[in-house]
């Protein structure tokens, strides 16, 4: 049963081009988290989502940043003209369909985005 | 609104030794409390949680935590530690009353000295 896939791993870009990153949840969930690990720092919330929705994106900085969760296929969190202040680890997590609140949240490995 | 506080950035303790690393959180509504785990380059893997019932919970690892109500606390326990315990630890609450949201404390490293 494979967990929470993330790719890239690692992702180099230059200042200004773009950045995706993309998010297998585990199989039967469908609800996926997207947070920001800057180094030395703690786990910021960035956008949750369900299939096709974006339920709360009140993390996300309003400019240059968009995540979608399509029907098919996994999540994608893209970052436009990227800059150095985002270089950072990204985090996909998932949790069951119709999860109650008392369920956990399982982790992928994350993507690490170096901006040079 | 919810909120998570580590107070300790750091924790250090010698091996065999007990560990205790804090968590206090505040909600509105009924806590729901996680603990995880993060080794260096890897992801978060989820240790143990608090739902209702019995204040002492036990995890992975042989890791336990306490939760407190009127402390609004729910620290991480270990009787005897482990070098490879050492890692950054995060707990985390979710608020009943704010749906799937999950709000992360800002980690406390732990470093368990040989």
């Amino acid at each position: 049963n494979a967990g929470v896939m993330q790719n890239p791993r690692h992702l180099v870009r230059r200042r200004g081009q773009e950045a995706r990153l993309r998010c297998s949840p585990m199989k039967g969930h469908s609800h996926v988290y997207w947070y920001r690990q800057l180094p030395e720092e703690g786990l910021k919330f960035m956008v949750y989502l369900q299939k096709e929705n974006i339920i709360d994106e009140s993390g996300m900085p309003k400019e240059r940043f968009s995540a979608e969760f399509p029907k098919e296929g996994p999540s994608i969190l893209r970052i436009q003209q990227v800059v150095r202040g985002d270089s950072a680890a990204y985090f996909c997590a998932s949790s069951p369909s119709r999860g109650s609140p008392t369920g956990e949240l399982f982790f992928g490995e994350g993507s690490r985005l170096t901006v040079l | 609104a919810q909120s998570v506080a580590q107070p300790e950035d750091q924790v250090n303790v010698a091996e065999g030794n007990p560990l205790t690393v804090k968590c206090t959180y505040s909600v509105s509504g009924n806590p729901y409390l996680f603990w995880y785990v993060q080794y260096p380059n890897r992801g978060l893997q989820f240790l143990l949680k608090y739902i209702t019932g019995d204040n002492l919970v036990k995890g992975s690892y042989g890791f336990e935590a306490e939760f407190n109500k009127s402390q609004t606390s729910f620290h991480l326990k270990k009787p005897s530690a482990l070098v490879s315990d050492s890692a950054l630890y995060f707990c985390a609450v979710r608020d009943d009353n704010y749906g799937q949201n999950f709000v992360f404390g800002p980690g406390t490293r732990l470093s368990v000295l040989p």
